[in-house]
């Protein structure tokens, strides 16, 4: 079945933009959560979605929102773009169940100049 | 706060020797741990897993070791093999919680 897909893979914005990315899950997960990487932070948990509700949430400004569509996909929103926003933005989709592997896709690597 | 540590960010092992990855976690309600492997220009794959109850689990070449009173999980690669070479990280979870907490990783490498 079809992996994780994460569009777009590359993107370039100027600070004070705004971007969104998207995540399409496994077909038949439920959950998505989205994780930020950044080198030497490892990667550092934004939030979760499960049937389209937030169920838990990083400690992340505002600027980063998120929702989640009835068939699962998932976006994220950055507004006011910093500098520092700059990284790779991984999603990963599982049952939802605690304990259920969960899959990533191959991330989106923003680049805020 | 960083919850979950991996202070070794680098690791160069010898192929067929045991590779041995150390992470530490301040939060003792952590009660489920992961390990995930990340190839370059590719998301983190699933690695193995041990709850809280479990002091050790293996499948096939990878085990992993949970020290609860110390904190502090390992996994151990036995024999390393070229195709391991990979960033490794830890993470883990408290009860009722959906939420991973991620170390920085360590970046194996394997050499012929």
């Amino acid at each position: 079945k079809a992996g994780v897909t994460q569009t777009p893979r590359y993107l370039i914005k100027t600070r004070g933009q705004q971007v969104t990315l998207s995540c399409s899950p496994i077909s038949g997960h439920r959950s998505v959560s989205w994780y930020q990487q950044t080198p030497g932070q490892g990667l550092q948990f934004l939030f979760e979605y499960f049937s389209e509700t937030q169920r838990n949430k990083g400690n992340f400004p505002g600027r980063f929102s998120g929702r989640q569509f009835s068939n699962s996909r998932s976006e994220m929103n950055v507004s006011t773009l910093e500098l520092g926003d700059s990284a790779l933005y991984l999603c990963a989709s599982s049952l939802g169940d605690r304990g259920s592997e969960a899959f990533f896709g191959q991330g989106t690597r923003l680049t805020v100049v | 706060d960083q919850q979950v540590k991996q202070n070794s960010p680098s690791l160069s092992v010898q192929e067929g020797r045991i590779s041995i990855l150390n992470c530490d976690y301040t939060n003792s309600m952590f009660d489920y741990f992961l390990w995930y492997k990340k190839y370059p220009a590719e998301g983190p794959t699933f690695l193995i897993s041990i709850s809280s109850i479990k002091d050790k689990n293996e499948d096939g070449r990878f085990t992993v070791f949970l020290n609860k009173s110390a904190k502090h999980l390992s996994l151990h690669i036995v024999p390393s093999q070229p195709g391991d070479s990979a960033v490794y990280f830890c993470a883990a979870s408290p009860p009722n919680d959906y939420k991973l907490s991620f170390g920085a990783g360590t970046t194996v490498t394997v050499r012929a």
